[in-house]
């Protein structure tokens, strides 16, 4: 399976602020995802990242709000903009390999305050 | 849509004893997959386990093995021989053939006691 790495591995940030959490893949996917998983919850899909074109957002998720990047086969990066308490959770990168499975970056462990 | 359903919240086993996590799951379509991720206190999630709707036989990797029920939409982990690393939460989730997007469950806490 593919090595997914994620920067930052944790941050703490203050309301109002944005940042940007990036994931690195050794080798070239056509499909990767972003996940949340909020405190003590499951994970839901905040959008498949497109290389070449606009990501595709999920249902509650906007690009205003998660600008999303995917400049090439094997980078994205997630932008988490005008942060607010609520967006405290873990983020998660994945790719899709074979068949129709996915593996998931070591996440990324936000704290808003 | 899909939707994936965990019922039971925690669990706990001793150790070298089998335990079984249940699943059930809901999909229109009739390509699809399942799956079970283990994610450890290090929240490092990590594919288990793997089962495509269209075959019938049970998948079985190691220590682990599912019951695939596909009349009653029920997926459940068989872990035999339960060690204190199998302690983790475990998410069943699934799959269309289409978009490969992952719609998980709640997820349940296995501790393994010593």
């Amino acid at each position: 399976s593919a090595v997914i790495s994620q920067k930052p591995s944790r941050d703490i940030c203050q309301r109002g602020t944005s940042l940007t959490i990036q994931c690195q893949v050794d080798s070239q996917v056509t499909m990767m995802f972003w996940y949340r998983q909020q405190p003590g919850q499951s994970l839901t899909l905040i959008a498949t990242a497109n290389q070449g074109s606009e990501a595709t957002y999920e249902s509650g998720f906007v690009i205003d709000k998660f600008p999303i990047s995917r400049p090439n086969l094997t980078f994205s990066t997630l932008t988490v903009s005008n942060m607010s308490p609520e967006d405290s959770s873990i983020y998660l990168c994945s790719v899709r390999q074979g068949y129709n499975e996915q593996f998931f970056g070591p996440g990324t462990r936000l704290t808003v305050l | 849509a899909q939707t994936v359903t965990q019922s039971q919240p925690e669990m706990s086993v001793q150790e070298a004893e089998t335990v079984t996590l249940s699943c059930t799951y809901d999909t229109s379509e009739s390509n699809y997959y399942l799956f079970w991720y283990k994610q450890p206190p290090s929240r490092q999630m990590i594919l288990v386990i793997r089962q495509e709707a269209y075959k019938q036989q049970n998948a079985t990797e190691n220590r682990f093995s599912v019951n695939f029920q596909k009349a009653a939409k029920s997926f459940s982990l068989k872990i035999s021989d339960s060690q204190l690393g199998d302690t983790a939460m475990y998410f069943c989730a699934s799959s269309t053939g289409a978009n490969s997007k992952l719609t998980f469950g709640k997820g349940i806490t296995l501790s393994v006691r010593p």
